[in-house]
């Protein structure tokens, strides 16, 4: 399963858009990357999940290049309300484990 | 109904002391999770069980002992816990990955658990 290699902490300012970038060099043929962002003392919450290229929701875009060694989660025109702590997790069967995550902070 | 339900939000329990975690979803996951949570840590895995069985176990004390009753329900039974493992405990299930949207875990909101 995939280690998972992200920045401790990321800034920002309202409105501008935040790319955070997960490495992922062991990763396995069947393993899909997934994101998630957690709030103070509550459960993690589902953002995103792909394969590979690129994947777009309502809420944010997962790049995945060709290697799959790396992915980047973008966020477009953040607010006050996506300060939290975004993971990326390795996936495979359901075997679900959390890295370190990225604590972003975002400012007026 | 897109909700995980776990009780209590709140336990403080001593060292001898027997009590056990409730988690609840009526989504028809098969697949359901215990993580461990310390603060400004990520989850750990803990458990996981897939279609009611006991698929992943991360050498995890026998003083936390997982059961799933049926498909809807999973229970973390604790016994002779340390001041150590106080933490939030986080209930999580999902559709099994040969089916549907893999991946996507839905999470309760956890029970916090002291121990003295």
């Amino acid at each position: 399963l995939a280690k998972t290699t992200q920045p401790i902490s990321m800034d920002s300012y309202e409105g501008q858009e935040v790319n955070i970038t997960c490495s992922h060099n062991n990763i396995a043929t069947n393993d899909y990357i997934t994101w998630y962002q957690q709030f103070p003392s509550q459960g993690p919450r589902f953002i995103i999940q792909g394969y590979k290229t690129k994947v777009t929701n309502e809420v944010a875009s997962l790049f995945i290049p060709a290697d799959r060694k790396s992915s980047t989660l973008s966020l477009p025109r953040v607010s006050l309300s996506d300060t939290a702590v975004y993971y990326c997790l390795g996936y495979n069967n359901n075997d679900m484990r959390f890295g370190a995550g990225t604590r972003l902070t975002v400012k007026p | 109904d897109t909700e995980v339900t776990q009780t209590p939000k709140h336990l403080v329990m001593g060292m001898t002391n027997k009590k056990s975690l409730k988690c609840e979803q009526h989504m028809g996951h098969r697949a359901m999770y215990w993580y461990k949570q310390k603060a400004k840590k990520p989850p750990e895995l803990m458990f996981v069980y897939s279609y009611e069985k006991l698929s992943i176990n991360e050498s995890v004390p026998s003083r936390f002992s997982p059961e799933c009753p049926n498909s809807s329900l999973l229970n973390l039974h604790l016994h002779a816990l340390q001041p150590e493992d106080s933490a939030l405990y986080l209930c999580a299930s999902s559709q099994p990955s040969a089916r549907g949207k893999v991946g996507e875990l839905f999470f309760g909101e956890g029970s916090r658990l002291t121990v003295l």
